[in-house]
């Protein structure tokens, strides 16, 4: 069964101190790898995708890298605007564009 | 250029009433998908429309769930009767090529008393 793990639950960080976040996936084959960002009350806000392993991309303070097993979500001298719950998503190969979708890491950056 | 837009924004309605969700997706994106997360879970898939069809209704929980759109331009999500475990929040989103990112509503709060 495809199946996404995400971990830390919970994350937090003082203002600049920066670490990671992972998504670890299991998929009979992988079509695209997503991050998203959702803050309280809103919709998952989209951040990246990556489709092949030794991706990576960037944005901001953000950088997404995949591997055949997983994905990091590093951030870089966060900034308390940074806090947000951030989701990690598959889309296996054979579906159609549904995602399957982790529980999220819950991040808060302190000043 | 405006976003994927959902209404209502909350709804409350008692066991076994009707209620009737709907999503506004973004102009010229044939894909529209629904999904939910109940409290505590994961956001779950629902369906995939291509434009007026459905593509993937293999998330749909049970027959009391009826999605529908209408001429490929916006859906609604019907639960009826409603019971307690349909309570949580409703997300719309849509993409213009089926296997690209999705951009997601703001969701729907129900709760089911």
């Amino acid at each position: 069964e495809d199946q996404v793990t995400q971990s830390p639950e919970a994350l937090r960080l003082q203002e600049g101190e920066s670490s990671s976040l992972n998504c670890s996936y299991t998929v009979s084959g992988l079509r695209g790898l997503f991050w998203y960002r959702q803050d309280p009350g809103k919709g998952p806000e989209f951040l990246f995708t990556l489709y092949s392993a030794g991706e990576e991309k960037e944005k901001e303070r953000l950088k997404a890298t995949l591997t055949k097993k997983e994905s990091f979500l590093h951030i870089t001298a966060p900034k308390p605007e940074d806090s947000a719950t951030y989701l990690c998503a598959v889309q296996a190969t054979g579906n159609t564009g549904k995602l399957i979708f982790g529980q999220g890491t819950t991040l808060q950056v302190k000043p | 250029e405006a976003g994927v837009t959902q209404f209502p924004s909350h709804s409350v309605i008692e066991k076994g009433q009707t209620v009737t969700l709907r999503c506004d997706p973004i102009s010229g994106h044939d894909n529209l998908y629904w999904y939910r997360r109940v409290m505590g879970k994961e956001i779950k898939f629902l369906l995939h429309f291509v434009k007026e069809s459905k593509q993937d209704e293999s998330g749909m929980p049970n027959n009391r769930f009826l999605a529908e759109r209408t001429g490929g331009t916006y859906s609604t999500l019907k639960v009826q009767p409603a019971e307690l475990e349909d309570s949580g929040v409703y997300f719309c989103a849509s993409s213009q090529v089926w296997n690209t990112e999705a951009f997601f509503g703001q969701g729907t709060r129900l709760t089911v008393v």
